[in-house]
């Protein structure tokens, strides 16, 4: 069954420190893809970063990269040099290809993330 | 690019009655999602369309429905509103593929009394 784990509930973090948001999924399907998402306190989720089942290397965009070890089925985002507006909500989700998933996004339940000055 | 849009942003109903959301997605997105958002079940997949047609449909009772129109705007309606009811509903929109991200609206902050 698909599946989500996010097992830290809530994490502080000092600001200009790095963190490590850790995400499991569960999937039957060989093709996926692993999103990671923020939601501010204002609602809106906000796109960070992706890893498709089949890309060899981790994937990067700006602070955030994410930790993608497949055979672990583990997918955790690093956030280097926090800063105080990285405090919010985050999500991680997939998508499958099997079926035509098409916009089926399973979600976790997410890390609320406080960076403290 | 206009991202995707959400109205209205915030709603108050009884029980009982029905409601009716909108969600306007990117320009050249034709895949419109919506999620359900509450403190007790997380986010929560309600449907998806594409051209038109659903495609998806998550584990929501049939009072949760929405279409899709020729300009890939999409609402859903909610009829014979409970209190459970009450949540974020977001919308988002993509382009087709399984490995495109999801662009996430404002949402729709739904209050049940």
């Amino acid at each position: 069954a698909q599946k989500i784990t996010q097992t830290q509930p809530g994490m502080f973090v000092q600001e200009k420190e790095a963190v490590t948001l850790d995400c499991t999924y569960d999937t039957s399907d060989q093709s996926y893809g692993l999103f990671w998402y923020k939601q501010p306190s204002s609602g809106e989720m906000i796109f960070l970063i992706y890893q498709g089942s089949y890309d060899e290397q981790n994937a990067t965009e700006g602070r955030y990269s994410l930790n993608f070890q497949k055979a672990r089925k583990s997918a955790n985002l690093v956030i280097s040099a926090s800063q105080l507006g990285d405090s919010a909500m985050y999500f991680c989700a997939m998508r499958e290809a099997f079926y035509n998933q098409g916009g089926k996004l399973i979600f976790g339940q997410g890390t609320e993330l406080s960076v403290k000055p | 690019k206009a991202g995707v849009t959400q109205t209205p942003r915030y709603l108050i109903k009884t029980r009982g009655q029905q409601v009716t959301l909108s969600c306007s997605p990117i320009s050249g997105h034709r895949s419109v999602s919506w999620y359900q958002q509450t403190p007790g079940q997380g986010l929560q997949f309600l449907f998806e369309y594409f051209s038109e047609t659903q495609r998806n449909k998550g584990n929501f009772p049939g009072r949760f429905s929405g279409r899709q129109f020729s300009n890939s705007r999409s609402e859903m309606n909610v009829s014979t509103l409970e209190l459970g009811d009450s949540a974020l509903y977001l919308c988002a929109s993509s382009l087709d593929n399984w490995y495109n991200e999801q662009f996430f609206g404002p949402g729709t902050r739904l209050t049940v009394l």
